[in-house]
This record gives structure tokens, sequence and C-alpha cells, in this order.
């Protein structure tokens, strides 16, 4: 079964600092990784993805993110944060066998910038 | 490009009363989706479709959930009776197709319901 984790509920840095939400997952078969954003009472924003290739990604606003195989993780980077990104996290997986596009998500990671 | 529209925004319903959402996706996509999001929880996926048919609805609770989506465009999802345990955020998404390589999925900015 797929699942995805994201061990933090909450992580807490100071703007200017380096920034990192965690992510681990479990598939069957090669993985196809997502990072949404959730500022409040909006939906869902995509953030970036990795397919194949390289294993650091970057996607918007800065962030960016490294798939490890071997540690079946895809954390969520930002070299320096600022107070605007400040939202919800979602990492979420989608296996590449036997599926049908759906998207599993995590429980959301709550990222908080403070001046 | 226009987002994907829900609507109402937020909805209060005494329970074992029924609702309605409303989504339209993004115009082309042929993906649509139906997904729950308790709050403290992800986002969990109720009913997947792709044009007019129905792909996944494997966490969909049938007896009292049901949605469709009219001539593979607009979709509504349907509550009834509600239960208190419904309340939740009900976000529609629509990606272009499925394919072996999936592209990312655009969220509308939900429906906020709450049963009392």
């Amino acid at each position: 079964a797929q699942s995805v984790a994201q061990p933090e509920d909450q992580v807490n840095v100071a703007e200017g600092n380096p920034l990192t939400v965690k992510c681990t997952y479990s598939v069957s078969g090669n993985p196809y990784l997502f990072w949404y954003v959730q500022y409040p009472n909006r939906g869902l924003q995509f953030l970036l993805k990795y397919i194949t290739g390289d294993n650091l990604v970057k996607g918007s606003y800065g962030f960016e993110a490294e798939f490890n195989k071997s540690q079946t993780s895809f954390h969520l980077k930002k070299p320096s944060a600022l107070v605007s990104d400040s939202a919800l996290y979602f990492c979420a997986v989608r296996g590449s066998s036997g599926n049908t596009g759906k998207l599993i998500f995590g429980q959301g990671t709550t990222l908080q910038v403070k001046p | 490009e226009a987002g994907v529209a829900q609507s109402p925004r937020y909805k209060i319903i005494e329970k074992r009363q029924s609702v309605a959402f409303w989504c339209n996706p993004i115009s082309g996509h042929a993906t649509l989706y139906w997904y729950q999001q308790i709050l403290g929880q992800g986002p969990k996926l109720l009913i997947q479709f792709q044009n007019n048919g129905v792909v996944d609805d494997s966490q969909l609770p049938k007896d009292r959930f049901s949605a469709e989506r009219l001539k593979g465009v607009d979709s509504t999802l349907k509550i009834q009776p509600a239960k208190l345990e419904d309340s939740a955020v009900y976000l529609c998404a629509s990606s272009h197709r499925l394919t072996a390589v999936p592209t990312e999925a655009f969220f509308g900015q939900g429906t906020r319901l709450t049963v009392v």
C-alpha cells in the first residue's frame, strides 16, 4: 500500500534561515512525488514534483526538494525562508505500478517563519 | 487560465440534511477529483473521474455520498443524509488526463462544510 509520512506537525524557523520540511514515502514501483502548499482558506497550490531524472527538483517561490531513493525521502527545502512562506505543506505520492493517478497525501506540516 | 471553481465556499447544515457541492474544472482537463480534508489531516480521495466515467471511488461512502460528472465537465458531489463526521473541507481538483507520467493536479479553494 502507498503511504506518505510527514514526521513533523510543525516546523519553526527564523526569517532568512534555511528551512527543511521532511517527507518519507512507501510505494510499489518507482515513486512520483509532489509538494503542495495550502494558505489559510485556500486550496492546495502545486509547488514541485519529482518524476524521474535529477534528484534535486526546483519549484515555485524558490523551493526545491531532494529525492533520495535509498532513504525513501523527498524533503522540501529553501535556502532562505520568508515570513510569507508560513503555511501548511503537504507531501504526496503516486506509485508507478497499477494505479489510477490517485495522490496519497501526508498529514501536513505547518511551517512558521518568524521575523 | 481560469482555475478550478467551486461553490459554495461555506455551508452549514444540520445532521440528516442533504447538501450538494459543485465544481467546474479547468477547461480541457479530462480528470477530476473530489477530496475530503478533515481538520488536521491530509486530503483523502473520495472519487476520481476520467471524462464522465468513474476511475476510482473506493473510498467514497456510497451509502450517503454520490457524485456525477455531467458531459465530462462540471461535477457535483452530494451528501444525503449528512453526519457530524462529514464536517470537512471538500476539495475539487483537475488535471489534464491520466497518463503513465503524472501531471500535477490543480485544486479549487474548497467548500467548508459544517454539520451541526
